[in-house]
């Protein structure tokens, strides 16, 4: 158990609906990442928050967005889904102090999207 | 922009044998460099990192990395492997400006 919780588990939904996906980061860690993992593009960095701001931004599409919370929970909004954007949601966070990468980024077991 | 290619798709090994997994990055420059294992059914554990000073990194489960500059490379090892090591792998690079890539990842299965 790597101490970051995301909810749900596993989310079924229709083509051109909105998801919201949660993510709980470890006590104490300040940054928190999000990551896509589907069959074909692997696993791509979305978005990393730190401290309730953006901090950097990767492969995330304009339909989506995510924000972090005052007390440092996360939520990676999908809308307009498409078939395509099935894949499993990570998010991962880590302590973070500088804002760089050196800290160890703790893992949680993902969402499994499926649009149908 | 930065890219990370894994050597190979899928390694089929027996107990005890050797293992090295090739990673290699695109571009030159600071890079920070990390292997993550996926065990199945589990989330992405941290294996090892490299960000500076003695480029031959070892890390958790008896697992080595040697970062070689000159060849954009960053090959993981185990000198034996158990059947436990059986995950997919994945090599990532941070550099900044490009933020996190990973490499498409190995799937390793291991023979008892």
């Amino acid at each position: 158990d790597s101490g970051v919780t995301q909810t749900p588990k596993h989310l079924i939904t229709a083509t051109g609906q909105r998801v919201t996906l949660r993510c709980s980061p470890r006590s104490g860690d300040l940054s928190v990442y999000w990551y896509q993992q589907s069959l074909d593009q692997g696993l791509q960095f979305l978005i990393q928050y730190y401290n309730g701001e953006e901090r950097a931004k990767g492969n995330i599409l304009e339909r989506f967005s995510a924000q972090q919370f005052p007390d440092l929970h996360s939520e990676l909004n999908l809308s307009s889904l498409e078939l395509g954007d099935s894949a499993l949601y990570f998010c991962a966070s880590s302590v973070d102090p500088a804002g760089g990468p050196q800290e160890t980024q703790y893992f949680g077991p993902g969402t499994r999207l499926l649009v149908l | 922009a930065q890219s990370v290619s894994q050597h190979n798709h899928h390694v089929i090994l027996s107990e005890a044998a050797s293992l090295e997994l090739g990673c290699n990055y695109s571009y030159g420059g600071t890079v920070n460099l990390f292997w993550y294992v996926q065990y199945p059914g589990q989330h992405l554990q941290l294996l090892l990192k490299y960000f500076s000073g003695d480029p031959l990194v070892k890390g958790i489960k008896g697992f080595e990395a040697e970062f070689i500059k000159s060849k954009f490379s960053f090959n993981l090892r185990k000198p034996s492997v158990q059947w436990s090591d059986t995950a997919e792998y994945f090599c990532a690079v941070f550099q900044y400006g490009q933020n996190f890539v990973f490499g498409p990842g190995t799937r390793l299965s291991v023979l008892p």
